[in-house]
């Protein structure tokens, strides 16, 4: 079964630019879990999507947003891009609400300049 | 409330030597802790998981021992071996939102 997989692996912008990733959970899964790692702050919880449905947010500004489709797959936004939002971001895959068991894909290297 | 602490923030041990890695948590919602390995450039890889009503869990050379009353749980990882050589992250939930340790990077000497 293949893991999670999120594209572009990398990506640059600029301060004020905005930007989309994107992510397919494990085939089967249908909870979607968005964290934000940095070296000063670690591993953060953006939200949890399931059912096409934000279920759970962190502590992070309205820049950041994301949605869920029918098939599954997330896509997280970051809008008017700050230097403090370079980061890796991951997103993690579950098969339902509340499931506790996360599977995180590779990421995606975002660098802000 | 919602912290998980993890000590210490880089260990350095021989190949086939023990590696301890300790975390402590506050909220006593928690009711699930996986620990996560992660090499550069990858994302977090679960390796092992517990709950609360178990005492320690064992997978391979890969140890959780986990103490309810002192909300403390600890990765021992036996006959370590240079590819272990990684960051682990300890984690705890209520749920699905993950709230993760600081990390420890493992460094394992030849």
């Amino acid at each position: 079964k293949a893991g999670v997989t999120q594209t572009p692996r990398y990506l640059i912008k600029t301060r004020g630019q905005q930007v989309t990733l994107s992510c397919s959970p494990i085939s089967g899964h249908r909870s979607v879990s968005w964290y934000q790692q940095t070296p000063g702050q670690g591993l953060q919880f953006l939200f949890e999507y399931f059912s096409e449905t934000q279920r759970n947010k962190g502590n992070f500004p309205g820049r950041f947003s994301g949605r869920q489709f029918s098939n599954s797959r997330s896509e997280m936004n970051v809008s008017t891009l700050e230097l403090g939002d370079s980061a890796l971001y991951l997103c993690a895959s579950s098969w339902g609400l509340g499931a506790d068991t996360q599977y995180f894909g590779p990421g995606t290297r975002l660098t802000v300049l | 409330q919602q912290q998980v602490k993890q000590s210490p923030q880089s260990l350095i041990v021989q190949k086939g030597g023990i590696s301890i890695i300790n975390c402590a948590y506050e909220n006593t919602a928690f009711d699930y802790f996986p620990w996560y390995q992660q090499f550069p450039g990858k994302g977090p890889a679960l390796l092992i998981a517990i709950r609360p009503d178990v005492s320690e869990k064992k997978e391979g050379r890969f140890t959780i021992s986990f103490n309810k009353s002192a909300k403390q749980f600890s990765l021992h990882i036996m006959d370590s071996q240079p590819g272990d050589s990684a960051t682990y992250f300890c984690a705890a939930t209520s749920g699905s939102r993950l709230t993760f340790g600081e990390g420890t990077q493992l460094t394992v000497n030849p």
